[in-house]
């Protein structure tokens, strides 16, 4: 089937606006992960989900950033008040479950500018 | 301390030879995975190798194989016969935790580039 899918790929905005990331993944897939990779660096984990469930959020920057799953499928990542500093590459991530033994299946990503 | 260490920020290598990208651990967690990925220019992250804590046998997937030293607890990709397609950024990560292995670790990567 389709792989990890993401929306958009691009994203300028204004600071201070909010901004909507979509993931959508791999079709019976019950774990859901989102990163952040800014220019150059690693991939600092954001939040997961099992089902719709996040069972840890400490991973969020701060409370301007909000994430949710619905129906076991798609995720929103919400990020209020835009800064300059969330500029980066928003990386999705979908596996089996949540044994240490499952793949993790990236989607294209989503490239944020914060202007 | 660091989880996941790849102390190569850049490496090269000549086309057609054997190159490895090294990568050390730490966890307390008798069940981990680890896993290498290559991200390319065009940013996209490639599942490349899977080894368990639990393994045998060191992993091995048409030119990647892993090195694990568990005693050690490094897990160094070594790519045999490397093709320029091979110049890439390539994490190491690890998942801890035998079924709630819900958050992941990845070390900052190495450069790889292949020189004709």
């Amino acid at each position: 089937g389709a792989g990890v899918s993401q929306s958009p790929s691009n994203k300028v905005t204004e600071k201070g606006k909010d901004v909507e990331l979509r993931c959508d993944p791999i079709s019976g897939h019950t774990a859901l992960y989102w990163y952040r990779q800014s220019l150059g660096q690693g991939l600092e984990f954001l939040i997961y989900f099992q089902g719709n469930s996040a069972p840890d959020k400490s991973g969020l920057p701060s409370d301007r950033f909000s994430a949710e799953r619905t129906g076991g499928s798609v995720s929103t990542l919400t990020i209020q008040r835009t800064q300059q500093e969330d500029s980066a590459v928003y990386l999705c991530a979908s596996s089996l479950s949540l044994l240490s033994t499952d793949t993790q299946y990236f989607g294209p990503g989503t490239r944020l500018t914060v202007l | 301390a660091q989880k996941i260490t790849q102390t190569q920020p850049g490496m090269f290598v000549q086309e057609k030879e054997a190159v490895t990208l090294d990568c050390t651990y730490d966890t307390s967690d008798p069940s981990y995975g680890l896993f290498w990925y290559k991200q390319p220019s065009s940013g996209e992250m490639i599942f490349l190798i899977y080894q368990g804590s639990y393994d045998q046998q060191n992993a091995t997937e048409g030119r990647y194989s892993l090195n694990f030293q568990k005693a050690r607890k490094s897990a160094n990709l070594v790519i045999s016969a490397s093709q320029l397609g091979d110049s890439a950024m390539y994490f190491c990560a690890m998942r801890e935790g035998l079924t709630n292995a819900g958050k992941s670790t990845f070390g900052d990567g190495t450069t790889l580039t292949v020189k004709p």
